[in-house]
C-alpha cells in the first residue's frame, strides 16, 4: 500500500507570512499533483510535477518534486486570505489510482 | 474547456428514496471517476470507468450503482442509503494512458441522507 504523508495537517498564519507544506513517501511516483479545495467545492488542480528535481512557479506558489520522485513541497510567499483552503497532494503511479495525502488545512488571517 | 460539471449541487434524500447524481465533461477524456469525501479528509475513490467500461470498484456497497452512458457522461444511482453515506460526492476525469494521470474534478454534490 502506498502512503503519502502530508504535513503539517493544520496551519494558521497571518497575512504576509511564508509557509511550506510537505508531502513525503517511501514510494516513487510518476507524477505528483497539488490541489486546493475550498469548503463545499471540488479540488482545483494547481500544478502537476513529473520530473525529479522539477521546480514550478505559479505566482506566489512554488512547487518542487524531489530528485527521487518520492517527495514534494509547496511553498507560498506572502500568504493572503484568499490562499485559505485545504491543500491536497496526490501521487500517481501506473493505472488510474491517485494516492492522496491527508491534506493541509491552511487559514490565512487578515 | 477544462470543466467537469455535476448536478445537483445539493441533494437531501430519505433512506427509502432513489436518486441519481450526474456528471459531464467536455475535455475528451476517456476515464471518469466517482469519489466520496468527508469533511476535511481527502477524497476516497469509489469507481473508475475507462473507455466506458467499469475498471475499478473499490468494494462499494451495492446501494451505489454507477453508470457510464457515453464517454462524456457519468451517473451514480443511489438507493436505500444510510445516514453515514452523507458526504460530498465528486466526479473527476482524466485521459487514460498518460503516465501522469492528471485528474480534473467537478464541484461536487453535497448529499445529505436523513
Amino acid at each position: 500500500t502506498q502512503l503519502l504523508e502530508q504535513s503539517p495537517q493544520f496551519l494558521s498564519i497571518q497575512e504576509g507570512e511564508n509557509l511550506t507544506v510537505y508531502c513525503n513517501s517511501s514510494s516513487v511516483f510518476s507524477s505528483l499533483q497539488w490541489y486546493r479545495q475550498e469548503p463545499g467545492e471540488g479540488p482545483v488542480l494547481l500544478v502537476t510535477v513529473v520530473t525529479g528535481g522539477e521546480v514550478k512557479k505559479l505566482k506566489r506558489l512554488t512547487f518542487q518534486f524531489g530528485d527521487a520522485r518520492k517527495d514534494s513541497s509547496l511553498h507560498i510567499t506572502a500568504a493572503q486570505p484568499g490562499d485559505t483552503g485545504l491543500y491536497l497532494c496526490a501521487g500517481a503511479t501506473s493505472g488510474s489510482r491517485l494516492t492522496f495525502g491527508e491534506g493541509t488545512q491552511l487559514t490565512v488571517n487578515p | 474547456d477544462t470543466e467537469v460539471t455535476q448536478t445537483p449541487k445539493h441533494l437531501v434524500m430519505g433512506m427509502t428514496n432513489k436518486k441519481s447524481l450526474k456528471c459531464e465533461q467536455h475535455m475528451g477524456h476517456r476515464a471518469m471517476y466517482w469519489y466520496k469525501q468527508k469533511a476535511k479528509k481527502p477524497p476516497e475513490l469509489m469507481f473508475v470507468y475507462s473507455y466506458e467500461k467499469l475498471s475499478i470498484n473499490e468494494s462499494v456497497p451495492s446501494r451505489f450503482s454507477p453508470e457510464c452512458p457515453n464517454s462524456s457522461l457519468l451517473n451514480l444511482h443511489l438507493h436505500a442509503l444510510q445516514p453515514e453515506d452523507s458526504a460530498l460526492y465528486l466526479c473527476a476525469s482524466s485521459q487514460p494512458g498518460r503516465y501522469y494521470n492528471e485528474q480534473f474534478f467537478g464541484p461536487g454534490t453535497r448529499l445529505t441522507v436523513l
